[in-house]
């Protein structure tokens, strides 16, 4: 089956700095990919989502880059923010037998310094 | 005010005792999902609906049980055959269960046995 792993548990980074989370996952097949963004005690947010026949997509201040290659997905948040602090976690989509089966990393917390 | 809602945010219950977690979506959504968060892990499926009066095991279900009477709702029963019921639970829904269909999730419950 699939895996989903994040390169780094927390990631502490300067206002103002840009901020790069990683993830890879093993499953070649997978087709599309998702960010989420979860704050302390709520339900994780959508950010930003790439398909399979994409490379880049760039959003609010985030970009979503995909090498199919090494099978690697990051986020990257320009400018990043006291808001930003939150965990991020990946998920990865691919065919199961019929079902679109969704792997989730299992997050990277993002300490945003003021 | 579209999305999706969980209830109770907080729940308590004592061993023995089958509780029910609420989940309501007004997004029009065909394919509803439960999932567990625990700390460390990535979110692991419970059950999954695509349809009304349809429902699928996930990936962990032993000691869970779901209903999909209506299209709004999806609720989830832990029952005392789950072992270890401590944790938060996620409910998402999706347009339909198509590849590129990204899921989107509510607030979370927060279930702690006693």
């Amino acid at each position: 089956g699939e895996s989903v792993g994040l390169h780094l548990p927390t990631l502490s980074v300067q206002e103002g700095d840009n901020s790069i989370i990683n993830c890879a996952y093993s499953n070649s097949a997978s087709d599309y990919f998702i960010w989420y963004k979860q704050e302390s005690g709520k339900g994780p947010q959508f950010i930003i989502d790439i398909r399979s026949n994409m490379d880049k997509r760039q959003g609010q201040r985030v970009t979503v880059l995909l090498n199919k290659t090494v099978k690697h997905l990051s986020l990257q948040i320009a400018a990043t923010q006291p808001g930003d602090s939150a965990v991020y976690f990946c998920a990865v989509k691919a065919d199961s037998g019929g079902y679109q089966k969704v792997t989730f990393g299992t997050g990277t917390k993002l300490q945003v310094i003021p | 005010d579209g999305g999706i809602t969980q209830s109770p945010k907080y729940l308590f219950r004592k061993e023995g005792q089958n509780v029910t977690l609420s989940c309501e979506q007004n997004l029009n959504h065909d394919a509803m999902y439960w999932y567990r968060q625990d700390p460390g892990q990535g979110l692991r499926l419970i059950y999954y609906s695509q349809i009304v009066n349809d429902f699928q095991k996930g990936d962990i279900a032993e000691g869970y049980s779901v209903s999909r009477e209506k299209k709004e709702s999806f609720p989830l029963t832990v029952t005392s055959a789950q072992k270890n019921p401590t944790a938060f639970y996620l409910c998402a829904s999706s347009m339909s269960q198509d590849s590129t269909d990204t899921q989107y999730f509510g607030p979370g419950t927060r279930l702690t046995v006693l």
